[in-house]
């Protein structure tokens, strides 16, 4: 079936640090590919998407690039601050359903 | 305002117990799902709707049933609950595109 792996359970930066979060996927055709972010004693909510191979999601400086050869979707940020910390998830949404599969998501944790 | 609300948002329960969680949307959204959030597993899919009176199967509906009378309500149930159901619950709705809309959670611990 369907999966997401996201390779980091925990990232710990300082501010003004490269952020990398790796997510991995497996799903037969093109997937859309998604980003969701949940602050702390909030439900998660929709980061950016990116529906093909190459194109590029992006929001809030945060982006991803489609990668169908790597079938990769990883996460990057030139400049993270405090606010940015955070659990990140990968999800992967099957064509033709309306339903995501999610990864175990990633713990971000930055400090001053 | 908030779009998708969760009720209760936190409850103790017995084991053998039934519980009931309730959740409303107003984005008018066809689509609503019920996840449980636990520590190295991430969001996990339980039932979701495409529709008033319509539920399917998720990843992991063992033990749970769901109902959905409206387009705004979608019920969670536990009918004889088990400490390994303790957990954080997530309902979201969404439309077409994907992006779903999460609730605040309910924090649901069985004793």
């Amino acid at each position: 079936g369907d999966s997401v792996t996201q390779t980091e359970g925990q990232v710990a930066l300082s501010e003004e640090d490269f952020l990398t979060i790796h997510c991995n996927y497996s799903a037969s055709g093109y997937p859309a590919l998604f980003w969701y972010v949940q602050y702390p004693g909030e439900g998660p909510q929709f980061l950016f998407r990116a529906s093909r191979d190459k194109e590029k999601g992006s929001s809030r400086g945060f982006e991803a690039t489609y990668d169908k050869g790597t079938t990769s979707f990883h996460l990057r940020k030139a400049s993270v601050q405090e606010s940015d910390s955070a659990v990140y998830y990968c999800a992967l949404g099957p064509s033709g359903y309306n339903k995501l599969t999610f990864g175990k998501g990633t713990v971000l944790l930055v400090s001053p | 305002e908030a779009a998708v609300t969760q009720s209760p948002r936190n409850k103790v329960a017995v084991t053998g117990g039934k519980v009931t969680l309730s959740c409303n949307q107003t984005n008018n959204h066809n689509n609503m799902y019920w996840y449980r959030q636990d520590t190295g597993h991430g969001l996990r899919l339980i039932h979701y709707s495409y529709g008033a009176g319509s539920t399917e199967k998720g990843d992991i509906p063992d033990g749970y049933k769901a109902s959905r009378p409206s387009q705004e309500n979608f019920s969670l149930i536990l009918e004889l609950a088990t400490p390994s159901q303790t957990s954080v619950y997530f309902c979201a709705s969404g439309d077409s595109s994907y992006e779903q809309y999460f609730g605040p959670g309910t924090r649901l611990t069985v004793l």
